[in-house]
């Protein structure tokens, strides 16, 4: 079975800290993904990556950014927590050229 | 871009009964749908998906019907039991040389025995 692990199931941080998210998969999946959820508007992308170092931005990446040295782990950061990046981030990989995306189980992040 | 919607974003039903879940999506070049069910606690898990050469798909207890005239999409779930209480969401490829996926807002299936 695909296996996608989070770091963090709940983290709470301060308003200006710099926070890490990070995700690692273990079936060797070349395309990594990070996703914000929250209440009423479902999932949104923030970054993809489909190889080491490289990254897309997603729908909505203003706040983030992330990092891929290694092919099985996919960090999202955010360089100064705000209050309104409070939410649940929920990380994912897919095989290049295949659709099925494995998530991990989120980190619910607080920032206060 | 795509936009996914939602009819109903909760749908309760009794044990045994038929649930429907619908989904609308924007684009009519989209060629490829998933539903995901997400438990609490948990992330979302893939259920069944269809391309859009087809009108129907069926898996074990579930169906989905796509309707790509009026671009419309539904998971059909048979015999509702309590395990099947979660968050559906429906997902559109909008990008298949990354795979990437625009999700819809989400239903919240209620089963009560």
């Amino acid at each position: 079975d695909v296996k996608v692990t989070q770091s963090s199931r709940y983290l709470v941080k301060r308003t200006g800290e710099k926070v890490f998210l990070e995700c690692v998969q273990d079936m060797d999946h070349e395309n990594m993904f990070w996703y914000r959820q929250d209440p009423g508007l479902g999932l949104r992308l923030i970054y993809f990556s489909y190889d080491v170092k490289m990254k897309e931005k997603g729908d909505i990446p203003e706040g983030y950014s992330v990092s891929r040295e290694k092919k099985e782990r996919f960090s999202l950061i955010l360089e100064s927590a705000s209050t309104n990046q409070t939410s649940m981030y929920l990380c994912a990989s897919s095989l290049a050229g295949d659709n099925e995306q494995y998530f991990g189980p989120g980190t619910r992040l607080t920032v206060t | 871009g795509e936009s996914v919607g939602l009819h109903l974003p909760t749908l309760s039903v009794q044990e045994g009964d038929n649930s429907i879940i619908n989904c609308a999506y924007s684009n009519s070049a989209s060629d490829y749908f998933i539903w995901y069910k997400q438990e609490s606690g948990k992330g979302p898990q893939f259920i069944i998906d269809i391309r859009s050469n087809m009108d129907k798909r069926q898996g074990q207890r579930v169906t989905v019907l796509l309707n790509k005239t009026v671009k419309h999409l539904s998971l059909q779930i048979a015999a509702t039991q309590p395990g099947d209480s979660a968050v559906y969401f429906c997902a559109v490829v909008t990008n298949s040389g990354y795979s990437t996926l625009t999700f819809g807002k989400g239903t919240m299936l209620l089963v009560s025995p």
